[in-house]
């Protein structure tokens, strides 16, 4: 069945960039958006934006315009997430999720990004 | 942006019995070209991803027990569970999958007593 495995922790200092990938398998990866959620302790779910793995078309958040950037491989089945300009607020954890019929499934099992100087 | 709005934050419910989770969104969330209303409802489970439950605000997701099912149209929602078991304590999160950005209640923490 489809699966999402997403690459490790990552500790970055302020005003730097991250990188995080999420490899799919288990499903035609062209076939559907693959979104972009974080979550910080005690916070609601963020949305972040998603990719059109097909066509490599992206819509992003308001919140991260200018900041953020996914990009797929197609023949490596995995979407990348970038963030720069990263400030102690991005100290979170990352997923990806793919859409689903309706909602978002499967979901990565998560990338912690520290941000500390 | 569109505001979703849980309640209660938590409750308690005692084993086999019914729990029910409110979701409200700011604006409604239903497309009437296709009939559909834009929401999803996951359950998260400490050091988990969530799990997608229900969408389309009433159709199950493969594999979900029949236990839970979701109601509701345009703006008002809902998430019941019946005959609670143990393995349902979790913090449970709406989600509005109607525009951009797609936005998330504050999530509601289920204990089961």
């Amino acid at each position: 069945q489809a699966q999402l495995v997403q690459s490790g922790s990552e500790v970055k200092k302020p005003g730097a960039s991250v990188k995080v990938s999420c490899k799919a398998s288990g499903y035609i990866f062209t076939n559907y958006l693959m979104h972009w959620v974080r979550q910080a302790p005690g916070q609601r779910l963020e949305w972040i934006g998603w990719i059109n793995p097909g066509k490599g078309d992206t819509k992003y958040s308001q919140n991260f315009q200018g900041r953020v950037t996914i990009t797929r491989d197609t023949a490596a089945n995995t979407v990348y997430m970038e963030l720069s300009s990263l400030r102690s607020e991005d100290t979170t954890l990352y997923y990806c999720a793919r859409a689903n019929e309706g909602g978002f499934a499967p979901w990565g099992q998560g990338t912690q990004v520290t941000v500390s100087s | 942006d569109i505001v979703m709005t849980q309640s209660p934050d938590s409750l308690a419910v005692s084993l086999g019995e019914r729990a029910t989770i409110n979701c409200k969104s700011s604006q409604s969330i239903f497309y009437s070209s296709n009939n559909k209303n834009y929401l999803a409802w996951y359950q998260q489970k400490p050091g988990q991803p969530p799990k997608l439950l229900i969408y389309w605000a009433s159709a199950r997701e493969s594999g979900v027990p029949d236990r839970f099912s979701g109601s509701g149209s345009g703006t008002d929602f809902s998430l019941t569970i019946r005959s609670l078991q143990a393995e349902d304590a979790a913090v449970y999160y709406c989600q509005q999958y109607y525009s951009a950005p797609y936005t998330f209640g504050q999530g509601t923490r289920l204990e089961i007593k």
